[in-house]
């Protein structure tokens, strides 16, 4: 069975400075995907940023970039820039490509609650 | 795109009731799936209907159950509430057939079993 591993149950950053955020998983599979989501008070889970395994170039999204390590299983994110908008609960989570039954199907982390300090 | 909304947001009930949480999905999405979210965790996946069928369940007893309609509406029914219940119970819609499709997640049923 597929884990996430969030290490860092909390983490705090200076506005306008960068943080990153760890995530490990476990897999035995190949093919699959890997997501950060974003929660905030609101409670909506928001999509941060997305990689496909099978893409060796780490994902990009404005000032959200990830360090993805395949073969070390280690999928961090990269804050860069922070504001206080970015302060909310953040998510790893690993979709697996496999079936179709996996779909809708993410396994998350235990999360790291981000303080942004202004 | 109307995303995906959840009523009721917040609802109270005594161990034993039954309840039923419902949900919109985002129109064209043809898969939803529902998750347990409990406090200061990461959410945990109770199951997905694709095409009004549920395809999929993670570890998750028989009395929580649900329904897909086609009109994109579904819904969760848990019998026999415990208090280990009460949570957080997001809904998430998405398209299969797309590759790394990703999940448009509701703002959630706050669910407090008394």
């Amino acid at each position: 069975a597929q884990t996430v591993t969030q290490s860092q149950p909390e983490m705090s950053v200076q506005e306008a400075e960068t943080v990153t955020l760890s995530c490990t998983y476990d897999t035995s599979e190949s093919d699959y995907y890997l997501f950060w989501y974003k929660q905030p008070p609101s409670r909506q889970m928001i999509l941060v940023i997305r990689q496909e395994a099978y893409k060796q170039q780490n994902a990009t999204e404005n000032r959200f970039s990830v360090n993805f390590q395949k073969a070390a299983k280690s999928f961090s994110l990269k804050i860069s820039d922070s504001q206080l908008g970015d302060a909310a609960m953040y998510f790893c989570a690993y979709r697996s490509a496999r079936w179709s039954s996996n779909t809708g199907k993410l396994i998350f982390g235990q999360g790291t609650t981000l303080q942004v300090k202004p | 795109e109307t995303g995906v909304t959840q009523s009721p947001t917040h609802l109270i009930k005594t161990r034993g009731q039954q309840v039923t949480l419902r949900c919109s999905s985002q129109s064209g999405h043809n898969t939803v799936s529902w998750y347990q979210q409990a406090l200061g965790q990461g959410p945990q996946f109770i199951f997905q209907y694709y095409r009004e069928e549920e395809n999929g369940r993670g570890n998750f007893p028989p009395r929580f159950s649900g329904l897909q309609f086609p009109n994109y509406s579904s819904e969760l029914n848990v019998n026999a509430l415990e208090l280990d219940d009460s949570a957080l119970y997001l809904c998430a819609s998405t398209y299969q057939g797309s590759g790394a499709n990703v999940l448009t997640f509701g703002a959630g049923s706050r669910l407090t079993v008394l």
